[in-house]
């Protein structure tokens, strides 16, 4: 199976700051790679597929790049909604696996 | 729209096999390119692919619980079950469904829409 790494594990940001999160597969996926939010007590919500493209109606200001083992998803500008646990997931090859996430808070 | 909803006990006891139902319209499984993953989330913990059913009837299953697993459809019913056999309270975890779509060019959308969750417990 292949592994997904995400860095850190959480963070504490303010507003309007630029975030940026890492993910790291362990072997090749390509551009195989998706980001997904998630408020407390919410289902996930797709944010990015095939690395770097926007999901409909999911604003802007999230952006994703990279291919290959290495991968960033960057918020541009933290709004209060954004506070969320965001995680990446590789559909290269079945099985499906997700990173560990990475939490987002407040400072 | 496309919604998806998933139901089943929210209680069962060790040992026993949980079957999942997940219900969902706006896309149909019998129209080429569309797929149903299920995934867990265990309190406090991250996300975890289990399976996956396409158009097509080709099933896909995690690693470390292919033995228990069993996905299959009903396409008149748009219906997905999750059959999972010899729980444990390790199995404890919110249940999720959720759709995929590959476009006629080969584009992956995963799990692109989701369902609100339900929540299993697994106790004696």
């Amino acid at each position: 199976d292949i592994q997904m790494t995400q860095s850190p594990s959480s963070l504490s940001a303010s507003v309007g700051d630029r975030v940026t999160i890492t993910c790291r597969a362990s072997q090749g996926i390509s551009n195989y790679l998706a980001w997904f939010q998630q408020k407390p007590g919410k289902a996930p919500k797709s944010l990015i597929y095939a690395a770097s493209s926007l999901q409909s109606g999911v604003p802007s200001k999230f952006s994703g790049s990279g291919s290959g083992t290495d991968f960033t998803l960057t918020i541009s500008s933290l709004q209060p909604e954004d506070f969320a646990t965001y995680y990446c997931q590789q559909y290269n090859s079945y099985p499906w696996t997700f990173g560990q996430g990475t939490k987002v808070e407040i400072k | 729209q496309v919604t998806l909803r998933e139901s089943g006990p929210a209680l069962v006891k060790p040992t026993q096999t949980l079957t999942l139902t997940c219900t969902f319209s706006g896309f149909s499984l019998s129209t080429s390119g569309m797929c149903v993953s299920w995934i867990r989330q265990p309190p406090g913990k991250a996300l975890e692919w289990l399976a996956l059913i396409d158009w097509d009837d080709d099933k896909y299953y995690s690693t470390s619980l292919k033995t228990r697993l069993t996905i299959s459809k009903d396409t008149s019913k748009n219906q997905v079950v999750l059959t999972m056999t010899n729980m444990d309270p390790v199995d404890t975890a919110t249940y999720y469904c959720a759709r995929t779509t590959i476009t006629f060019g080969g584009v992956i959308a995963p799990l692109d829409y989701w369902g609100q969750g339900t929540l299993v417990t697994v106790s004696s």
